[in-house]
């Protein structure tokens, strides 16, 4: 079935990079997600990248997609605290159509000075 | 200021104490999905709607109920709650286009 796995936790100091990885089964999906919760918050997009492209860069985000063995990362430049929150990865199964996101667990970022 | 909204935010509850968990949006978005959230396990939908009176399953939607009477209200009911759905549960809405879910900001149910 459909799943997708992320690591749980990740720390790192303040103004180095962040990479945090996620694996997908899906290979239909046509969309993978980055979606970001703060503390006692719902989760926001952050950012998407369509499954025909390779990377796809957003100011200090970079997402990279390495299709053949169904591999997602979300790299943050020059990390800051306020980036300390937890990242979901997800995809979108052509079964489930954009209704039926499948998230990971989540990969909680503390970043300390 | 385009929202989901959904109460209560916190709730203290008893087995088999029915109760239900409201979800408004003011985005007009034709569909609307509920999910929960737990330690080490993501979220998970429970059900989901694709416009009024259309609803359908989603992977984990033992001992929940949902209505959508009107496109903006998509209420949570749990009939006879039990501790195993003690969570963290969130209404997310979205236009059905595009995989951006427009998340409110959770209600944690605790039930004794």
């Amino acid at each position: 079935g459909e799943d997708v796995e992320q690591s749980l936790f990740l720390s790192v100091r303040e103004g180095d990079s962040s990479v945090i990885n996620c694996t997908y089964t899906d290979s239909s999906s046509t969309y993978l997600y980055w979606y970001k919760q703060e503390p006692g918050a719902g989760l926001q997009l952050l950012t998407y990248i369509f499954s025909n492209m390779d990377m796809k860069q957003d100011q200090r985000l970079t997402v990279l997609l390495n299709k053949k063995d169904k591999h997602l990362s979300l790299r943050i430049a020059d990390t800051q605290t306020g980036d300390s929150a937890i990242y979901f990865c997800a995809e979108s199964p052509f079964s489930g159509g954009y209704n039926k996101l499948i998230f990971g667990a989540g990969t909680r970022l503390a970043v300390h000075p | 200021e385009a929202q989901v909204t959904q109460n209560p935010r916190y709730l203290i509850t008893v087995t088999g104490k029915k109760l239900t968990v409201t979800c408004s949006q003011n985005m007009n978005h034709e569909y609307m999905s509920w999910y929960r959230q737990d330690p080490g396990l993501g979220l998970r939908q429970i059900y989901y709607s694709m416009n009024v009176e259309v609803t359908d399953k989603g992977d984990v939607p033992e001992g929940y109920k949902v209505s959508r009477k009107e496109k903006r209200n998509f209420p949570l009911i749990l009939e006879s709650p039990s501790p195993n759905q003690t969570s963290l549960y969130f209404c997310a809405s979205n236009q059905g286009d595009t995989g951006e879910l427009f998340f409110g900001e959770g209600s944690r149910l605790t039930v004794l």
